[in-house]
């Protein structure tokens, strides 16, 4: 499957602050999806991503898609500790099959 | 609705014992998928299905198998436990891709199973 590194692996925030977190390829994806996992939790969809230089906005979130579809982002405005969990990028394959990033584990400070 | 309901929640083997992980769907997907994941790491894809009575070897199959014989399940079976398959899997499921321009379907998932093998 299409590999991608993710980083930073861990992000430390103060509440307030903003942030991004970097999934880059060495290969050019099709589209790319982001997921994010509360702790102890399971991976809950968050966006998709298909077009070059695609970006989209979710309240504080705002994801970016590559001019060269090889790397992706997620800038996180104003941190909340509702935002605390792991962030992964998974770039899609064939059959719908998803190849996830080691992920960005973000923790808040108050 | 339900989503995607794993049983057991927990489960802990000695090695060499046998076990299945049971998937349940109520969404009434065709793709099924079986993961692992371990502590502080991204998901690894062991096998997956793309529709009932089908399946396919994912990243890391060995030591695994799967059944689809259901639509809405997906089984995925240790034959001989090892300490090494020690980990929390997850099931997902998705609907299919049908639009063009290489748009995919969310995955969704299940709470996982933690399994501890001594």
């Amino acid at each position: 499957g299409q590999q991608v590194m993710q980083i930073p692996q861990y992000q430390h925030v103060q509440e307030g602050e903003d942030f991004t977190t970097y999934c880059n390829s060495s290969t050019t994806l099709s589209n790319i999806q982001w997921y994010k996992q509360r702790p102890g939790g399971h991976p809950v969809f968050l966006i998709q991503l298909v077009k070059s230089g695609e970006v989209k906005k979710q309240k504080r979130l705002t994801f970016q898609f590559g001019e060269a579809k090889k790397n992706s982002s997620l800038h996180i405005t104003a941190t909340q500790t509702t935002d605390v969990g792991t962030y992964f990028c998974a770039p899609r394959a064939a059959g719908n099959k998803l190849t996830f990033g080691g992920g960005t584990r973000v923790l808040v400070k108050p | 609705n339900a989503g995607v309901t794993q049983t057991p929640k927990f489960r802990v083997l000695k090695t060499g014992q046998s076990m299945t992980l049971l998937c349940a769907q109520d969404m009434n997907h065709e793709y099924m998928y079986w993961y692992r994941q371990d502590p502080g790491m991204g998901l690894r894809l062991i096998h997956y299905s793309v529709g009932e009575g089908t399946t396919a070897k994912g990243e890391v199959p060995d030591g695994y198998n799967v059944s689809r014989l259901k639509k809405q399940n997906f089984l995925l079976g240790l034959e001989s436990a090892a300490p090494s398959q020690t980990s929390v899997y997850f099931c997902a499921s998705s609907s299919i891709s049908t639009s063009l321009g290489g748009k995919g379907q969310p995955q969704h998932f299940g709470d996982g199973t933690r399994l501890s093998i001594l």
